[in-house]
């Protein structure tokens, strides 16, 4: 099973700031099966990225993922009112998991 | 439009069973396979069983081997997790949810709770 490893747990930032969120895996991630969700309170997770840097439909493009491997990256050019909710990364590479989140929170 | 609709959740007893159910719409059911995912309460997302669409093919995580069954009926679009032997670990809201357009899971139902307490 690959473990994916989110750093950091929490991000403190302030509206149209940069954010940058990290996902590890502890194996390599073939064919880039990694996808980014957003959750907020009392929702269903809803997918940002797929294939590591594609956006989903609707998606905006201040979203944008990056990496291969075992490292990538979810970042949020200018983080809006919106933005401030939980992130996790996930593969299907090796059975299918999840990481353990990040929360950006408002600073 | 595309929907997942959890239904089945409530509060049992450590050890007992229950059926959660999801009921699918806007989309060709019998054409993709379907997850259960769950998050405890404050905790992270965990997948948990996945089923191929014809139902030939069905994988769990370790945590809920031998105690969880999926299927799925597609004459009636219903995907269906029988929950047995449950723990108090257990209790999370479960997520029907699916990959639909993409690699990803880009169809989520609501959730369902499900609390297992004495």
């Amino acid at each position: 099973e690959i473990v994916l490893t989110q750093s950091p747990g929490t991000l403190s930032l302030s509206p149209g700031e940069r954010a940058t969120l990290s996902c590890r895996a502890s194996q390599s991630v073939s064919n880039n099966y990694l996808a980014w969700y957003q959750q907020k309170f009392g929702q269903a997770p809803r997918l940002l990225i797929s294939g590591a840097s594609s956006r989903a439909t609707g998606i905006p493009d201040r979203f944008s993922g990056s990496g291969s491997g075992t490292d990538f990256t979810l970042t949020i050019s200018r983080l809006e009112p919106e933005d401030f909710a939980v992130y996790y990364c996930q593969q299907f590479s090796s059975s299918l998991t999840f990481g353990g989140g990040t929360r950006v929170e408002i600073k | 439009q595309v929907q997942l609709v959890e239904s089945g959740g409530g509060v049992v007893q450590p050890g007992t069973s229950l059926r959660l159910s999801c009921a699918a719409s806007g989309f060709t059911f019998t054409s993709y396979a379907m997850h259960w995912v769950r998050q405890a309460p404050g905790k992270g997302l965990e997948w948990v069983t996945v089923i191929s669409y014809d139902g030939s093919n069905k994988y769990y995580a370790d945590s809920v081997k031998d105690r969880f069954t999926i299927s799925r009926d597609n004459s009636k679009n219903t995907l269906f997790l029988q929950l047995s032997s449950l723990r108090a670990e257990d209790t999370a809201v479960y997520y029907c949810a699916s990959f639909i357009t993409t690699d990803a899971f880009d169809v989520w139902g609501q959730g369902t709770m499900v609390t297992v307490s004495s």
